[in-house]
C-alpha cells in the first residue's frame, strides 16, 4: 500500500514566484491535511479537507496561500507570491475517520 | 496556554536502556486522543502509538508504551531496549473533541533523542 506521496521533495525559488506543492493521499482516506513545520513555530495545521471539501482553513497564514482538492486522490497547496518567511517543510497527511494520521515525506521549500 | 507541552528538548540514552519522554496536555474535553510520532533525520513523520481518553489500559506497540495518567494530564512515551535507530525527534500530539472539532491534531514542540552505543 503506497503511502502519502508529495512532490517535489525539495523546491528552491525566488521571492515573488509562485510555488505549487502537490499531494496524493492514501487511497480510501477521506481526510487530507496540510501542515507546515518550522524551527520557530513547530508543526502547524494550515488547512484540512473532508471528502474533498475544505473544512477548516483557519491556519492558512494569509491570502497568498491557497489549497485545493479537485478529487479524492489529489491536492495542491499554492503560495503566490512566495516570500522568504514561507521557507519551511510542508507536510501533507491523510487518514480515515478515527484512524491515525499518515504523513507524506514532506516538501522542503526554500524561498530566496 | 500550550495545549501540548514537551519539557525535554533533548536527551541522551544508552543503547539497550529504556527512556521516558514526557508529554503533558491541556484540554477541557472529555473525549480526546493522544498520539506519538517519530521524525528521524530523513524528515518523515512516523506514527508510533495512540491512546484514547476513554481507554482504561495503557497503549502498547512493540517496544513503545504510553504511560497515560489522566488525572495528571500526562501521556509519557516509554521506549524500551533503545536501539541506535531510535535516534530521532519525537512529537506528542492531541486530537480534541468529536465531529469536525476532533479532526485537528495539535503537536508539542518535540524531544530529540540520541541513542549512544
Amino acid at each position: 500500500d503506497a503511502g502519502v506521496i508529495q512532490s517535489p521533495r525539495h523546491e528552491v525559488t525566488e521571492m515573488g514566484q509562485e510555488v505549487t506543492l502537490r499531494c496524493k493521499p492514501i487511497s480510501g482516506h477521506d481526510y487530507l491535511f496540510w501542515y507546515r513545520q518550522t524551527m520557530m513555530r513547530g508543526l502547524e495545521l494550515l488547512i484540512y479537507f473532508n471528502n474533498n471539501v475544505p473544512i477548516d482553513d483557519s491556519g492558512m497564514p494569509e491570502d497568498r496561500f491557497s489549497a485545493k482538492m479537485p478529487n479524492a486522490s489529489f491536492s495542491t497547496l499554492k503560495i503566490q507570491p512566495s516570500e522568504p518567511r514561507d521557507s519551511a517543510v510542508y507536510f501533507c497527511a491523510s487518514r480515515r475517520y478515527n484512524s491515525p494520521l499518515h504523513f507524506g515525506n514532506g516538501t522542503r521549500l526554500t524561498v530566496t | 496556554a500550550q495545549k501540548i507541552t514537551q519539557t525535554q528538548p533533548g536527551m541522551f540514552v544508552q543503547e539497550k536502556e529504556a527512556v521516558t519522554l514526557d508529554c503533558t496536555y491541556d484540554t477541557s474535553d472529555q473525549s480526546y486522543g493522544l498520539f506519538w510520532y517519530k521524525q528521524p533525520s530523513s524528515g518523515e513523520m512516523i506514527f508510533l502509538i495512540y491512546q484514547g481518553s476513554y481507554d482504561e489500559q495503557n497503549a502498547t506497540e512493540g517496544r513503545y508504551s504510553l504511560n497515560f495518567q489522566k488525572a495528571r494530564k500526562s501521556a509519557n512515551l516509554v521506549i524500551s531496549a533503545s536501539q541506535l535507530g531510535d535516534s530521532a525527534m519525537y512529537f506528542c500530539a492531541m486530537r480534541e473533541g468529536r465531529g469536525a472539532a476532533g479532526n485537528k491534531l495539535t503537536f508539542g514542540g518535540g524531544t530529540r533523542v540520541l541513542v549512544k552505543p
